[in-house]
């Protein structure tokens, strides 16, 4: 167990439907990372946030957003959603932004069916 | 940016034998190293890294090779066991942060008992 935790587990909705992914990260961790894996294209990072402020974008759409809440938990929007976006959405945590002995510390993964 | 390429996608072994999984990376920069197990319905677990001032470091059955000429490194499982079966990720990341990682495709490996 990471420490790390995600919810919900599972998740089936329709096209054109938003959804929120919830992450909580490690006890004392400031860092919190969105990842989305999907068959074809791995695992790919999202967005970061650290101690509540957004701190660097990957490949992460318009029709995504986060957010980091002052208790530091992360969620996840995706709206507008399309069968492509059906992926596993991993969230993680590490303690600080960089540095070179953090480690990723990665959740259970929510799974996204868009149908 | 940094490219990762992971190889093998699959590989079978039989207990006892050892595993190999290779992957290359095209960022000179790259500094850190990371190896991730993931079992299925769990998220990625940090299972060994190596950092490029270190040729290879080992952790019980586990054991990383980097060569930084050839922007290679590699995993070693010796003596496997079926708890070994999951799948394998590498990575590699430029600088000190980790918004700044890459990750390969996986190799999903399995151990026959």
């Amino acid at each position: 167990d990471s420490g790390v935790t995600q919810t919900p587990k599972h998740l089936i909705t329709a096209t054109g439907q938003r959804v929120t992914l919830r992450c909580s990260p490690r006890s004392g961790d400031l860092s919190v990372y969105w990842y989305q894996q999907s068959l074809d294209q791995g695992l790919q990072f999202l967005i970061q946030y650290y101690n509540g402020e957004e701190r660097a974008k990957g490949n992460i759409l318009e029709r995504f957003s986060a957010q980091q809440f002052p208790d530091l938990h992360s969620e996840l929007n995706l709206s507008s959603l399309e069968l492509g976006d059906s992926a596993l959405y991993f969230c993680a945590s590490s303690p600080r932004t960089s540095g070179s002995s953090d480690t990723q510390y990665f959740g259970p993964g929510t799974r996204l069916t868009v149908l | 940016g940094e490219n990762v390429e992971q190889h093998p996608s699959t590989l079978s072994v039989q207990e006892g034998d050892s595993a190999v999984i290779k992957c290359t990376y095209s960022d000179s920069a790259s500094n850190y190293f990371p190896w991730y197990k993931q079992e299925l319905g769990k998220g990625p677990q940090l299972i060994i890294d190596i950092r490029s001032n270190v040729g290879e470091k080992k952790d019980q059955r586990i054991a990383v090779t980097l060569n930084k000429t050839a922007k290679h490194f590699s995993l070693h499982i010796t003596e496997t066991q079926p708890e070994d079966s999951a799948v394998y990720f590498c990575a590699a990341r430029r600088g000190s942060f980790n918004n700044d990682m890459r990750f390969g495709a996986g190799t999903r490996l399995t151990v026959k008992p």
